[in-house]
């Protein structure tokens, strides 16, 4: 079946670490690419997203994501995380050949420690 | 300020009892949809709308049935609620449907005892 899968359940940083979440997809075809962020009490919001062009993405607040079409891959990276980064971050893929409806992966919890 | 309005917030239901959230957007957006948050499974798919008047079935459908009257409404109702539907639900619209970004409503956190 098709389905997004996000490696790491939980994950937890200390500030100025590095991130970098995994995201992999199992759809064929034509893909666009989504990161959405949930943080504490608050509703999902776009992180950053991929459509076609330089696989290399960058969103706000300093995240980027690369696509690699080979390894069906869009992982997530921060060079420096802070306390405020801490969140529930979700991988969402649509595809052409599954009804361009939005798949999410089952999510990752970050928490950073200050 | 534009954007997703959902009802109630959180809501406590009898098992066996009706239950209808609310959605209604502000944008225009044509598509909507209603997804379910259940803890490492991420957000699932009910049911969708990619116009007024049209609905689709998404990946856990069953137990829940929707309509969309019009393009700025699109309730989700629970005839008969079983504890298995705790969660917290999410409507969400965007442009059109597919690739679009969707934007998101605050979520109705409900429990079936």
């Amino acid at each position: 079946a098709q389905s997004v899968s996000q490696h790491n359940h939980h994950v937890i940083l200390s500030e100025a670490a590095s991130l970098e979440l995994g995201c992999n997809y199992s759809y064929g075809g034509t893909v666009n690419l989504f990161w959405y962020v949930q943080y504490p009490g608050q509703h999902l919001q776009l992180l950053l997203k991929y459509f076609s062009g330089d696989p290399l993405v960058k969103g706000i607040k300093g995240f980027e994501a690369e696509f690699i079409k080979s390894k069906f891959s869009f992982n997530l990276r921060k060079p420096s995380v802070q306390w405020s980064d801490t969140a529930e971050y979700f991988c969402a893929v649509t595809a052409n050949n599954a009804g361009n409806m939005l798949t999410f992966g089952g999510g990752t919890r970050l928490m950073v420690k200050p | 300020i534009a954007g997703i309005t959902q009802a109630p917030t959180s809501q406590i239901l009898a098992a066996g009892r009706r239950m209808t959230l609310r959605c209604t957007q502000d944008m225009r957006h044509n598509a909507m949809y209603w997804y379910r948050q259940d803890l490492g499974l991420g957000l699932r798919l009910i049911h969708y709308s990619n116009t007024a008047g049209t609905t689709g079935k998404g990946e856990v459908p069953d137990g829940y049935s929707v309509s969309r009257a019009n393009t700025d409404d699109f309730p989700l109702t629970l005839a008969s609620a079983v504890p298995s539907q705790t969660s917290v639900y999410f409507c969400a619209s965007s442009r059109e449907s597919g690739a679009n970004v969707l934007t998101f409503g605050a979520g109705s956190r409900l429990t079936v005892l």
